[in-house]
């Protein structure tokens, strides 16, 4: 079974422009996870979506959006860029909302310049 | 709050010795602990998990770690470093927030292997 993908691998804005990143979930999983991780540290919680709906959010500024569709892929959009947006953007899905194992993609590298 | 803190943000083993990567979690209830691996250009890969259950938790690739309640610690070992060991370690808690669940990670141990 393929795990779960992330599209593109890399991509480089400029600040102000708005981005999509995109996530395949492993099939059969209904849960959808988003992490930032900046160069030199862990990765920190943006979403959870599960069945369609958001179900956790961290501390992100609204320009940070998502959403879920009914095959259980998942959008990542960030408006209004900036140079502090540059990370390595992470997906992960589960079976469900529990977490127990989080199975995560390769991630999209994200340049703002 | 759920936090987990990594003791070390280098850890440099000889090949064939011990690895011991310390962790210290902080959790107002019976926490779940996570430890994940990230290789270079490769996405997190999860080691272990502690819910629980027994308190020395095996994972795979010959990694353990067990959960010490009186110490609040979760620290990671093998008893014998690989080259193939070199990566970026990372200890997390699971935490429930809002009626949600949440992934709360550590800042990360590098570990480095020598020949």
């Amino acid at each position: 079974d393929a795990g779960v993908t992330q599209s593109p691998t890399h991509l480089i804005k400029t600040r102000g422009q708005q981005v999509t990143l995109r996530c395949s979930p492993i099939s059969g999983h209904k849960s959808v996870s988003w992490y930032q991780q900046v160069l030199g540290q862990g990765p920190q919680f943006i979403f959870q979506y599960y069945e369609k709906e958001e179900r956790g959010r961290g501390n992100f500024p609204d320009r940070f959006s998502a959403r879920q569709f009914p095959n259980y892929s998942s959008e990542l959009n960030v408006n209004a860029l900036l140079l502090g947006d540059s990370a390595l953007y992470l997906c992960a899905s589960s079976l469900g909302q529990g977490f127990d194992e989080q199975f995560f993609g390769p991630g999209t590298r994200l340049t703002v310049l | 709050a759920q936090s987990v803190t990594q003791l070390d943000s280098h850890v440099s083993v000889s090949e064939g010795t011990p690895v011991l990567l310390r962790c210290n979690y902080s959790s107002s209830y019976s926490p779940s602990l996570f430890w994940y691996v990230q290789h270079p250009n490769k996405g997190l890969q999860l080691l272990l998990k502690y819910t629980s259950a027994a308190t020395l938790v095996k994972g795979i690739n010959g990694f353990e770690a067990e959960f010490k309640k009186s110490e609040t610690s979760f620290h990671l070992t093998k008893p014998s470093a690989h080259m193939s060991d070199a990566a970026e370690y990372f200890c997390v808690v699971r935490a429930i927030s809002g009626g949600y669940n949440k992934l709360i990670f550590g800042a990360g141990t590098r570990l480095a292997v020598h020949p």
